[in-house]
C-alpha cells in the first residue's frame, strides 16, 4: 500500500516568513495530493491539492509543488500570519481512499 | 462547496454503553465514506470504508463487531461504538468524496468521545 512521508514534524517561523513542507509517497499510482489544515479540536480542512499531471499549484499564499519523477510533493505558504498556526497533514490518493502524513504542527510567532 | 456534518461535536458515555456517531453529506450524495480515528499529536488513523447499500470495509486490526457502520443512504453514514471502554476514547473523524468535483475529500468537524 501507500505510504506517506512528512517532514518536519514540527516548524516554528516568525510572522512574515515562508514554511515548507515536504512530503514523499510510495505509490506511484497516487494521483491526488491533497493538503489539510487541522486546528485544534476540529477535522481537517483541505487548503490546496494538486494532481498528478500537475507541477504546482497557487492559491494566493499557499502554493503546493509536485516532483512525480521523485515522487514528492511540497506546501508552501508565504507571509505567514499567526492565523495559519496549526496542524498540516499531506495524503496521498490512488484511485480511492487517502493515506496522510504524520502531520506538521506550525507555529508562527508574532 | 462540499459540506460534511457530523453529530456529535463531543460526548461523554460510561464504560459498557454504546454511542452512535453521525455523518452526514449535506449538499451531495456520497457513496463512499470514511471513518477516522485520531489520538491526540497523531495523524488520522483509516478505520474502515463505509459503502452505501453495502458492507463496510474495515482495515486490519480494527474490530468490526466494536465499531458498526452502517450505510443506509446516500448521505447518511453512521458509526456506533459498541459496549465503549476507556481505551475507546478518541476522535472521530468522517470524510466523504464529492465526485461531483474532483476526487476532494471533505471532512466532518470530528467528534471528541471520551468513555468514563
Amino acid at each position: 500500500g501507500e505510504n506517506v512521508e512528512q517532514h518536519p514534524s514540527t516548524l516554528s517561523v516568525q510572522e512574515g516568513d515562508s514554511a515548507v513542507i515536504k512530503c514523499t509517497y510510495s505509490d506511484s499510482a497516487s494521483n491526488y495530493f491533497p493538503w489539510y489544515k487541522q486546528e485544534l479540536g476540529k477535522g481537517p480542512q483541505l487548503i490546496i491539492d494538486i494532481r498528478s499531471n500537475v507541477g504546482e499549484k497557487k492559491d494566493q499564499r499557499i502554493a503546493v509543488t509536485l516532483n512525480k519523477t521523485a515522487k514528492h510533493f511540497s506546501l508552501h505558504i508565504t507571509e505567514t500570519q499567526p492565523e495559519d498556526s496549526a496542524v498540516y497533514f499531506c495524503a496521498a490518493s490512488p484511485a480511492g481512499k487517502s493515506t496522510f502524513g504524520d502531520g506538521t504542527t506550525l507555529t508562527v510567532k508574532p | 462547496g462540499a459540506v460534511v456534518s457530523q453529530h456529535p461535536s463531543w460526548v461523554i458515555c460510561k464504560s459498557g454503553t454504546s454511542v452512535k456517531i453521525e455523518c452526514r453529506s449535506l449538499d451531495f450524495q456520497a457513496t463512499t465514506m470514511f471513518w477516522y480515528r485520531q489520538f491526540p499529536k497523531q495523524s488520522l488513523m483509516l478505520m474502515a470504508t463505509s459503502n452505501e447499500g453495502s458492507k463496510a470495509t474495515y482495515e486490519q486490526g480494527v474490530e468490526k463487531d466494536k465499531f458498526l457502520i452502517n450505510h443506509a443512504s446516500l448521505t447518511l453514514s453512521t458509526l456506533t461504538v459498541t459496549s465503549a471502554h476507556p481505551e475507546d476514547s478518541s476522535f472521530y473523524i468522517c470524510s466523504a468524496r464529492d465526485y461531483r468535483g474532483d476526487y476532494g475529500y471533505t471532512f466532518g468537524s470530528g467528534t471528541r468521545l471520551t468513555v468514563v
